[in-house]
């Protein structure tokens, strides 16, 4: 089983649409979670971190389940724009305790 | 800003031949990253350095060196390619116990 697990996707769904991703992890002594966003052919960004209480950015809301040990993100009122591929984040205590997830790929179409 | 800077950003090896590539960042962060990116597979950790002078091993190390000799610098180094090795590099920076990791904009490599 992979440490960090997502559904690869493709998500394509109408502009404007409400999409969710979860993405679950199998350490349960992770400490910090974070979404990052990949473009075709560029170098993964920061999207934003997941905290215990959940937070929200705009239209981008992220949250934390320990208990279940998934992370989910939620997009609403998508655009063309938020096109890309989402890679959620666990790490751990150490340096090398960042673990990637394969990503899930969403388009978003007109 | 340059903040973090991977170079080259393409290259076709010949099998057996060796190859660095070479990394640089001007935000002083502490701690360097060197991933590989396949499809399917996300990205892997091959090696990290949580300050100059320090190295670890990653997920995937075999095959792969690098060395730390100041801040900036973490350049990787491939001592006889091999065609599995032909990949997406990317290169990250982070501030020790930090969640975010800056990215250079990859080294797309093949090896034949």
């Amino acid at each position: 089983r992979k440490e960090v697990e997502q559904d690869p996707g493709p998500f394509n769904v109408p502009e404007g649409a409400t999409v969710a991703f979860n993405c679950t992890y199998s350490n349960s002594a992770s400490q910090s979670f974070f979404w990052y966003r990949q473009d075709c052919r560029k170098e993964p960004k920061l999207l934003m971190s997941v905290y215990s209480s959940g937070n929200e950015d705009g239209r981008f809301t992220a949250q934390l389940n320990r208990a279940s040990q998934y992370i989910s993100l939620l997009i609403r009122d998508s655009k063309l724009s938020d096109s890309a591929t989402y890679l959620c984040v666990v790490r751990g205590s150490s340096a090398s305790k960042i673990i990637f997830g394969s990503g899930t790929r969403l388009s978003i179409r007109p | 800003i340059a903040g973090i800077t991977q170079a080259p950003t393409s290259q076709i090896l010949a099998a057996g031949r060796r190859m660095t590539l070479r990394c640089t960042q001007d935000m002083r962060h502490n701690a360097m990253y060197w991933y590989r990116q396949d499809l399917g597979l996300g990205l892997r950790l091959i090696h990290y350095s949580n300050t100059a002078g320090t190295t670890g091993k990653g997920e995937v190390p075999d095959g792969y060196s690098v060395s730390r000799a100041n801040t900036d610098d973490f350049p990787l180094t491939l001592a006889s390619a091999v065609p599995s090795q032909t990949s997406v590099y990317f290169c990250a920076s982070g501030t020790d116990g930090a969640g975010e990791l800056f990215f250079g904009e990859g080294s797309r490599l093949t090896v034949l």
